[in-house]
């Protein structure tokens, strides 16, 4: 079936522009996942859905970054007032939760590049 | 929270020569442990995993890692390796329980380990 997929798959956008990046994760899957790949940072957690639940921002590096999952399914990461430091390549993961919520299944990502 | 630490950043070998990628996690509660492919220009894909059980877990093509809760490693190996499996290889690790402070399957990730294989 149909992975987790994602849009852009590349993006260039001057600094202080605005960016909305979208993931469509595997249907069914209920917890959804944003990462974040950097050659300065390695992988990092940015952002947890599950469910209906209120997602865990606790990864999100500023007040800049906000993402929403509508309808627990598409998810869209926004940045707004984008800096060079928020180049990088954006990815989505879900998995099915529950028991299974570790198996994560992972997009092929947004790669980010501001000017 | 919960570390992980890939010693190594690059690993050059040749074609059929033995490899292990090291990787050493620190926690304080009990963790699942996973290790992470991302070939060029693809996204992360889940190599193998170890949730409970076995402490030797395998892969489809050959790779097999063991969890060593002594020594807090969780270090992947192949006997013999393949131009293909030429990629970067990120462990990772999650906490086996939610709660206050920890993110359920939220994966900390090593910075990664890049294996080149030559003919």
């Amino acid at each position: 079936g149909a992975g987790v997929s994602q849009s852009p798959s590349n993006k260039v956008t001057e600094k202080g522009k605005d960016v909305e990046l979208r993931c469509d994760p595997i249907s069914g899957h209920t917890a959804l996942y944003w990462y974040r790949q950097s050659l300065g940072q390695g992988l990092e957690f940015l952002i947890y859905f599950q469910g209906n639940s209120a997602p865990d921002k606790s990864g999100l590096p500023s007040d800049r970054f906000s993402a929403e999952r509508t309808g627990g399914s598409v998810s869209t990461l926004t940045i707004q007032r984008t800096q060079q430091e928020d180049s990088a390549v954006y990815l989505c993961a879900s998995s099915l939760g529950g028991t299974s919520v570790y198996e994560q299944y992972f997009g092929p990502g947004t790669r980010l590049t501001v000017t | 929270a919960q570390s992980v630490t890939q010693l190594d950043s690059q690993v050059p070998v040749f074609e059929e020569a033995p490899v292990e990628l090291r990787c050493n996690y620190s926690s304080s509660v009990s963790v699942y442990l996973f290790w992470y492919v991302q070939y060029p220009n693809q996204g992360l894909q889940l190599l193998l995993k170890y949730l409970s059980g076995s402490t030797l877990v395998e892969s489809i093509n050959g790779f097999e890692a063991e969890f060593n809760k002594s020594q807090t490693s969780f270090h992947l190996r192949k006997p013999s390796v393949h131009i293909s499996d030429t990629a970067e290889y990120f462990c990772a690790v999650s906490a086996s329980a939610g709660g206050r402070g920890s993110t359920l399957g939220r994966l900390y990730f090593g910075r990664g380990t890049q294996l080149t294989v030559w003919p």
